[in-house]
Parts: structure tokens; C-alpha cells; sequence
């Protein structure tokens, strides 16, 4: 299957600090990425869907302020976490979908942020 | 997107056939019938897709019923390594990929 990346898998940062979370897909071009969270022992929240070269699409309750999504390539999405607090600390997962007009989504292996 | 409904958990030994119903009695025909699979700390993985038709390939088999009101998954020799969450997810056109609570499988030695 399509192979999505993402860096860093891991990130402690100070709260107040701003954090960047890259997700590239290696092997085909994403017209779409849609980025997740994950808190422990629940399950995958959608946070946005972009689109390469427009503005992302924010789910219900959540601050697009906070969460700064930037898609400007076919292969490059990136999520900026700004000004993180604890409460921001979680799971961030990527995911990817192609070019060919299947709606299949290809995940990311997530990035663990810990904001002290 | 309808929306799908499976057991919390289930288990199964080492070397059998895993099988992992999902009941989507309201979905539309133009939906399909996604699986996917989350390791523990690990982003979701893809498993399969169908409409209509059952599907296979070198992961599992899809064994969509003729009203496809329900569907069943089939990971047909289980190791311990597939131990996992399994979401059944129904998904339509430009629909975006929700999650559910999913079914734990447990493969026990």
C-alpha cells in the first residue's frame, strides 16, 4: 500500500512554545490530507481536512489559531501546534488520500507530543 | 456516512481464522465497507475495501451479504502480531474517514 510519513514521531516541548509536525506522502501525490488526534484510550478525533494549495477545513471545536495546517505541495502537509499547553498533549496522526479518485486514506505512523 | 456497529472485543488462538462482523444496516449504495486495523501507538492501517462483491487480498478477506446490511472480516490464519483495534467504517464519496470505538481483538497463543 501507499507509504505516508511523518516527523518527528516524538516531541516534548515547553508549554507557551510552538511545535511543527510534517506528514509527507512518499510514494503517490495527496489532493487530500486530513489531520487527527488521538487521547488515550479513545479513539481517532478528525481535527481538519486540506487540500493542496487551499485553506484547511476545520471539524467543530476546533481553534484553526491554534492548529495551523499548511498543504503546499502534493506530498507536504504540515501541522504547527502554537502556543502548546498541556492539555495539548497527545497522538497526532496524518493521513493521505491520492490523486486517482479512490477514497482510499493511507495513515501516517503519528507523532507523540508532550508539552510540559 | 451510515453508521456501523461491532462487539467491544473478541478473541481468538494463534493460527486460526479470525472472523469480525460489523453491522451497517443503514448504508446507502454508493457507500463503501473500509476496515481498518490500529496496532497499539501506531497510526490506523489499512485493510481492505468493498461494495458489493466479497474482496481479498494478502491481508484478509471482505465477506460483504447480499443486502450488505452486515459484513465480516476474515484474518484467516491469526498470529499474535494482529492483535489490534479493527474499525469497520461505512464511506461514502468525498466523505471524510470517522472512527468508532472499533472491536480489540485478542490473539491468544
Amino acid at each position: 500500500g501507499a507509504v505516508v510519513s511523518q516527523h518527528p514521531s516524538r516531541v516534548i516541548c515547553k508549554s507557551g512554545t510552538s511545535v511543527k509536525i510534517e506528514c509527507r506522502s512518499l510514494d503517490f501525490q495527496a489532493t487530500t490530507m486530513f489531520w487527527y488526534r488521538q487521547f488515550p484510550k479513545q479513539s481517532l478525533m478528525l481535527m481538519a481536512t486540506s487540500n493542496e494549495g487551499s485553506k484547511a477545513t476545520y471539524e467543530q471545536g476546533v481553534e484553526k489559531d491554534k492548529f495551523l495546517i499548511n498543504h503546499a505541495s502534493l506530498t507536504l502537509s504540515t501541522l504547527t501546534v502554537t502556543s502548546a499547553h498541556p492539555e495539548d498533549s497527545s497522538f497526532y496522526i496524518c493521513s493521505a488520500r491520492g490523486t486517482s479518485g479512490s477514497e482510499t486514506q493511507y495513515f501516517g505512523p503519528g507523532t507523540r507530543l508532550l508539552v510540559l | 456516512d451510515a453508521k456501523t456497529t461491532q462487539p467491544t472485543s473478541m478473541d481468538c488462538a494463534e493460527g486460526r481464522a479470525a472472523n469480525l462482523p460489523c453491522n451497517h444496516s443503514t448504508i446507502s449504495g454508493n457507500e463503501y465497507v473500509y476496515w481498518y486495523r490500529q496496532i497499539h501507538s501506531q497510526g490506523p492501517q489499512y485493510i481492505i475495501h468493498g461494495l458489493k462483491n466479497n474482496e481479498t487480498n494478502e491481508m484478509a478477506s471482505l465477506i460483504i451479504t447480499e443486502d450488505r446490511k452486515s459484513s465480516t472480516l476474515i484474518l484467516p490464519h491469526a498470529t499474535l502480531r494482529d492483535t489490534a483495534v479493527y474499525y469497520c467504517i461505512a464511506l461514502g464519496a468525498n466523505s471524510k474517514l470517522t472512527f468508532g470505538k472499533g472491536i480489540t481483538l485478542s490473539v491468544r497463543p
